[in-house]
């Protein structure tokens, strides 16, 4: 089967660093996808991997290890409104795209 | 940009009732996707569109649930009848391009979802 792993929930503190891991396995790999999702409202993109290494883009950074099916979102200098779901999602060989469950993040004060 | 549109927001309807949702894309978006978010879980696909045809619909209940995109643009989902676990939140996206382009983001734009509450 095709799964993808994040942990379920995750707290850090306002103005501090976080990682968000994801793992997985699917039939094939063709990008990783991080989406950002506040309560009750709609995904929203926040970055794409293809290749093995680090993309940054402002406080948010993606890496990527596609031998270790590996994938983490860095989060710097932590906001409040930061405090989301955070969900992978991995494009397979068919082109299909697969979401993990996603990793709620609390910030605290 | 406008984004994607999305109606009603919200509904709640009695078990084996009927309901349909609609679905805007962003103007020149080729690609529409149909998803169902349970609380607590990641998006579910339902149905992907190209233009006006059905790319994949194999996580369509297909019993219950249908869709169609007359003239490649809007698209409506319905769910006939109704059943309890179906209490869910209904995303539609829309992409430029079909995911099967080697080398593009192709980021999928989600609407606000629609909040359907089956009692």
């Amino acid at each position: 089967g095709q799964n993808i792993d994040q942990p379920t929930e995750m707290t850090a503190t306002e103005g501090a660093i976080v990682q968000i891991n994801c793992t997985y396995q699917t039939s094939g790999f063709n990008g990783l996808f991080w989406y950002q999702q506040h309560a009750g409202e709609a995904p929203t993109f926040l970055s794409y991997n293809v290749l093995d290494g680090l993309e940054e883009k402002g406080r948010f950074s993606s890496f990527l290890s596609r031998s270790k099916g590996y994938s983490y979102l860095l989060l710097k200098e932590l906001q409040m409104k930061d405090s989301a779901s955070y969900l992978c999602a991995v494009k397979n060989s068919n082109y299909q795209l697969i979401w993990g469950a996603g990793t709620k993040l609390i910030i605290k004060p | 940009e406008a984004g994607v549109a999305q109606s009603p927001r919200y509904r709640i309807i009695e078990k084996r009732q009927s309901v349909a949702f609609w679905c805007n894309p962003i103007s020149g978006h080729a690609t529409l996707y149909w998803y169902q978010q349970i609380l607590g879980q990641g998006p579910k696909l339902l149905i992907q569109f190209q233009n006006n045809g059905v790319v994949d619909d194999s996580q369509l209940p297909k019993d219950r649930f249908s869709a169609e995109r007359l003239k490649g643009v809007d698209s409506t989902l319905k769910i006939q009848p109704a059943k309890l676990e179906d209490s869910a939140v209904y995303l539609c996206a829309s992409s430029l391009a079909p995911f099967r382009v080697a080398g593009g983001t192709y980021e999928q734009y989600f609407g606000p979802g629609t909040r359907l509450t089956v009692t």
